[in-house]
C-alpha cells in the first residue's frame, strides 16, 4: 500500500526566510500530489499541485518541486509571514485511487 | 458561495451513545468523504462515497456508520462500538476521482467523549 511521511514534524523559521517543508511517498505510480494547509480548528485548504509529468510547479510565494527519481516532494515558501504558521500536509494519489494523506509538519513562524 | 458545511462544531457524547456528525455540501460535487485527525497523524479514511445511495468502507471503518440519501449529504455516526472516538472530524467532497485541486474539505467536528 501507500505510504506518505513528511521528514520532520515541525519546522520553525524567522519571519521573511524562505520554508521548506518535504515529503517521502512510497508507490512509484503515484501521479498526483497536492500540497494542503490546515490551520488551528480548520480544515485543509489547498494550496498547490503538481502531476507527474512536471518537476516544478510554481504559485504564488509556493514552489512545488517533484523528484520521482527518489520520490520526494517538497513545498518552498517565500518569505514566510506570521500567517503562514499552520500544519502543512501533502496528499497523494496513484492512478484512480483516494487521496492518501501523510502526517502533516506544523510550522511556526517566528516574528 | 458553493461549499461544505459541517455541523456541529463541537460535540461531546457520553459513553454508550450513538452521536451523527452533519455533512452538507452546496458544490454538485458526487464524492464525499469522512477523514479521522488525530493529534500528530495524518488523515486516515472512514468512509467515502462515489454516487448517491453507494459507499464504501475506508481504512478505519469499524465502529462508524454513513447513509448517502441525497447527492449534497453524507452524514456520520460514531457508534458505541467505536472505542476511542475522541478526535477531530473531517468530511471532504469532490467531483469524482481526484480532480485538480484535490478535496474540498469542511472546517471540521471536534468530538470529545466525557
Amino acid at each position: 500500500g501507500e505510504s506518505v511521511g513528511l521528514h520532520l514534524p515541525t519546522l520553525s523559521v524567522q519571519e521573511g526566510d524562505n520554508s521548506i517543508i518535504n515529503c517521502a511517498y512510497s508507490n512509484s505510480a503515484s501521479d498526483y500530489f497536492i500540497w494542503y494547509k490546515q490551520e488551528s480548528g480548520k480544515g485543509p485548504q489547498f494550496i498547490i499541485d503538481i502531476r507527474s509529468n512536471m518537476d516544478k510547479r510554481q504559485g504564488q510565494r509556493v514552489t512545488v518541486l517533484l523528484n520521482k527519481t527518489v520520490k520526494h516532494l517538497s513545498l518552498q515558501i517565500a518569505a514566510t509571514q506570521p500567517g503562514d504558521s499552520a500544519v502543512y500536509f501533502c496528499a497523494v494519489q496513484t492512478g484512480a485511487n483516494n487521496l492518501f494523506f501523510g502526517t502533516g509538519t506544523r510550522l511556526t513562524v517566528i516574528p | 458561495d458553493g461549499g461544505i458545511t459541517q455541523s456541529p462544531k463541537y460535540l461531546f457524547r457520553k459513553e454508550g451513545q450513538n452521536v451523527t456528525l452533519s455533512c452538507e455540501q452546496n458544490l454538485n460535487h458526487d464524492a464525499m468523504y469522512w477523514y479521522r485527525q488525530d493529534p500528530g497523524q495524518g488523515l486516515r479514511l472512514i468512509y467515502y462515497s462515489q454516487i448517491v445511495n453507494d459507499f464504501q468502507k475506508g481504512d478505519i471503518a469499524e465502529g462508524y456508520s454513513v447513509s448517502r440519501e441525497k447527492k449534497e449529504s453524507f452524514p456520520l455516526t460514531v457508534t458505541s462500538a467505536q472505542k476511542n472516538p475522541t478526535a477531530f472530524y473531517l468530511c471532504a467532497s469532490s467531483i469524482p476521482g481526484v480532480p485538480s485541486g484535490g478535496y474540498t474539505f469542511g472546517s471540521g467536528t471536534r468530538l470529545t467523549v466525557v
